[in-house]
């Protein structure tokens, strides 16, 4: 079955620590996206990448970074400069596409819980 | 800023009965609307679409209605069933930012037996 994949589930961080967040798709999508859930706050775009080697900062990038060296892959590490980490991390990819709605596939998601 | 919002935290519908979540939007600019559901600890699932050319799309008992004049639109569920359930996102793409979309803070629905 196509989807995409993320680990792990469940992730505790001393303060301090990095960590970094999977996220595997096998959609044979080219772009993918990092959003963060907040209780009471929706849905907020960290980082987006439309093509492998090559991201764009989304409306909280400060404190995260990303890489896509693969089509398949786009880690999320959360860096000790995020001064509040603790969260739902939801990976989602798409299509490229102009025309028509721009239907993004989510993972199942990773609770980052900062000790 | 919250370009997308959704005024309603939560909404309790009697099942049978039809539901109906809110969205409003501040930015002209978006041309596609979208409604996501999600259950607890997963991901959002797609759930219909809507173009900023239209003002109606139906699929089974869902139908989303857009009020361009407004900057609102609605979610229609008919009737309404126990798996229906969960928390709405409402979202919508920009034309310039065509690969991102932008969320709503969501509505919690439970439907009651």
């Amino acid at each position: 079955d196509g989807g995409i994949t993320q680990s792990p589930k469940y992730l505790f961080r001393k303060e301090g620590q990095n960590v970094t967040l999977s996220c595997e798709q096998n959609l044979n999508h080219d772009a993918m996206y990092w959003y963060r859930q907040d209780p009471g706050q929706g849905l907020r775009l960290i980082y987006y990448s439309q093509i492998v080697n090559d991201f764009q900062k989304g409306d909280i990038a400060e404190g995260y970074s990303v890489s896509r060296e693969k089509k398949e892959s786009f880690p999320l590490t959360v860096t000790s400069a995020q001064k509040n980490p603790t969260a739902f991390y939801l990976c989602a990819s798409s299509t490229r596409q102009v025309a028509g709605a721009n239907v993004l596939t989510f993972g199942a998601g990773s609770r980052l819980t900062v000790l | 800023d919250q370009q997308v919002k959704q005024n309603s935290p939560s909404l309790s519908v009697q099942e049978g009965r039809i539901s109906i979540l809110n969205c409003d939007y501040t930015n002209s600019m978006f041309d596609y609307f979208l409604w996501y559901k999600k259950y607890p600890a997963e991901g959002p699932t797609f759930l219909i679409s809507i173009s900023s050319i239209k003002d109606k799309n139906e699929d089974g008992r869902f139908t989303v209605f857009l009020n361009k004049s407004a900057k609102h639109l609605s979610l229609h569920i008919v009737p309404s069933q126990p798996g229906d359930s969960a928390v709405y996102f409402c979202a919508a793409r920009g034309i310039q930012g065509a690969q991102k979309l932008v969320f709503g803070q969501g509505t919690r629905l439970t439907i009651n037996p």
